[in-house]
């Protein structure tokens, strides 16, 4: 069955360090979506990509979609308090309407 | 306004108890969904509703029943609660190959 992958599970940085988390869907996927939530929150939408190897930047958030569509990554550069949190990607196979979630990177900030 | 709204935020009960979550979604979306988080921060599917019929039901033990009175309500009832069932439950609604916007969350206890 499908699966999605994030890697890695815990990431531990100072403030002001760059952070990566990594996506592998089993399948190609349609799209790819990315969600944030906050400690005690719940995952709210940050971004959507669409073409094959496609980059999208949201102010210190780099989102990228690899040429064969199974793979994703999001780069925050010099993290702050504020990024910390689980990022989840989340993925659409063709002619599904369900998104299948990654396991989620917990990323903590270490003032 | 709250596009996706749950109630109880909390929940405390003894195990073999029976108790329902409630889910309401105002954006006129076609498909709601539960998922139930453990503490590793997971998001397991459980089951989705597109106009009221399910369409998913991911392996979840059949004391777990969804019930959705109209497309904006999808409940969920717990019979004969279990130590295990413990954890954070959303609810999700979700408009065709878009957005995806989560409830608050249920935090439930089972002691």
């Amino acid at each position: 069955g499908q699966q999605v992958m994030q890697i890695p599970q815990y990431q531990h940085v100072q403030e002001g360090e760059d952070f990566t988390t990594y996506c592998n869907s089993s399948t190609t996927l349609s799209n790819i979506q990315w969600y944030k939530q906050r400690p005690g929150g719940h995952p709210v939408f940050l971004i959507q990509l669409v073409k094959s190897g496609e980059v999208k930047k949201q102010k210190r958030l780099t989102f990228q979609f690899g040429e064969a569509k199974k793979n994703s990554s999001l780069h925050i550069t010099a993290t702050q308090t504020t990024d910390v949190g689980t990022y989840f990607c989340a993925g659409d196979q063709t002619g599904a309407n369900n998104l299948f979630f990654g396991t989620g990177t917990r990323l903590t900030v270490i003032p | 306004d709250t596009a996706v709204s749950q109630t109880p935020k909390y929940l405390v009960t003894q195990m073999g108890n029976d108790k329902s979550i409630k889910c309401e979604q105002n954006l006129g979306h076609d498909t709601m969904y539960w998922y139930k988080q453990d503490s590793k921060k997971f998001l397991k599917i459980m089951f989705s509703y597109n106009n009221k019929e399910l369409i998913i039901n991911e392996t979840v033990p059949n004391r777990f029943s969804p019930k959705s009175p109209d497309k904006a309500h999808l409940n969920l009832h717990i019979n004969s609660l279990e130590l295990g069932d413990s954890a954070v439950y959303f609810c999700a609604s979700r408009a065709g190959g878009k957005t995806q916007y989560f409830g608050p969350g249920t935090r439930l206890l089972v002691l």
